[in-house]
């Protein structure tokens, strides 16, 4: 069965500085795509970051980079130079692309970030 | 109005009340999903709609009832709920069912007294 784990429950960085939330997951399906989402207060999901399991390279978007590394099946999140803004809640999704698949994605149970000015 | 707006933000209701969240993406997308994120619990999927078709209904309690009468607009209809159903019901759509990645409203954070 897929599964997602996020072991961090809270994490707090310091301004400036960059931080790495973890994620594991497992699947059987050889094809699926990993997901970062970040969730302020106010509780939108927002999206950030996707890793196909076929990708060849790292995804990064801007601050956010994903460390995929396949043998281990973990899909860590880095944020570089954390602003204050970014304190928020972080959850990692796996979606597998099985032929039974309709969009279902499954989520780890988040990691609340908070950085200090 | 831009992306994926969800209405009312907030919503009080007792247990014998009906009403319903609405859900519209202005991103021409064609699925659209419901969640639940309840207190202390991952995200569940409720319902997936592709093309206005129901894809998945992930044994959710007959009290809720979707409805997705085009690929921008879908709803959700309370009768009967239970105290237990207080959460944030978080909507999302994206371009196509299957591999593409969903996008998110801002949830209804509902309370059931």
């Amino acid at each position: 069965a897929q599964k997602i784990t996020q072991t961090q429950p809270g994490m707090f960085v310091q301004e400036k500085e960059a931080v790495t939330l973890d994620c594991t997951y497992d699947t059987s399906d050889p094809s699926y795509g990993l997901f970062w989402y970040k969730q302020p207060s106010s509780g939108e999901m927002i999206f950030l970051i996707y890793q196909g399991s076929y990708d060849q390279q790292n995804a990064t978007e801007g601050r956010y980079s994903l460390n995929f590394q396949k043998a281990r099946k973990s899909a860590n999140l880095v944020i570089s130079a954390s602003q204050l803004g970014d304190s928020a809640m972080y959850f990692c999704a796996m979606r597998d692309h099985g032929s039974s698949n309709t969009g279902k994605l499954i989520f780890g149970q988040g990691t609340t970030l908070q950085v200090k000015p | 109005e831009t992306g994926v707006t969800q209405t009312p933000r907030h919503l009080v209701m007792g247990m014998t009340n009906k009403k319903s969240l609405k859900c519209e993406q202005h991103l021409g997308h064609n699925a659209m999903y419901w969640y639940k994120q309840s207190a202390k619990k991952p995200l569940e999927l409720m319902f997936v709609y592709n093309f206005k078709e129901q894809t998945e209904n992930n044994s959710v309690p007959s009290r809720f009832s979707p409805e997705c009468p085009n690929s921008s607009h879908l709803f959700l209809h309370l009768h009967t709920l239970q105290p237990e159903d207080s959460a944030l019901y978080l909507c999302a759509s994206s371009q196509a069912d299957g591999t593409d990645t969903q996008y998110f409203g801002p949830g209804t954070r509902l309370t059931v007294l």
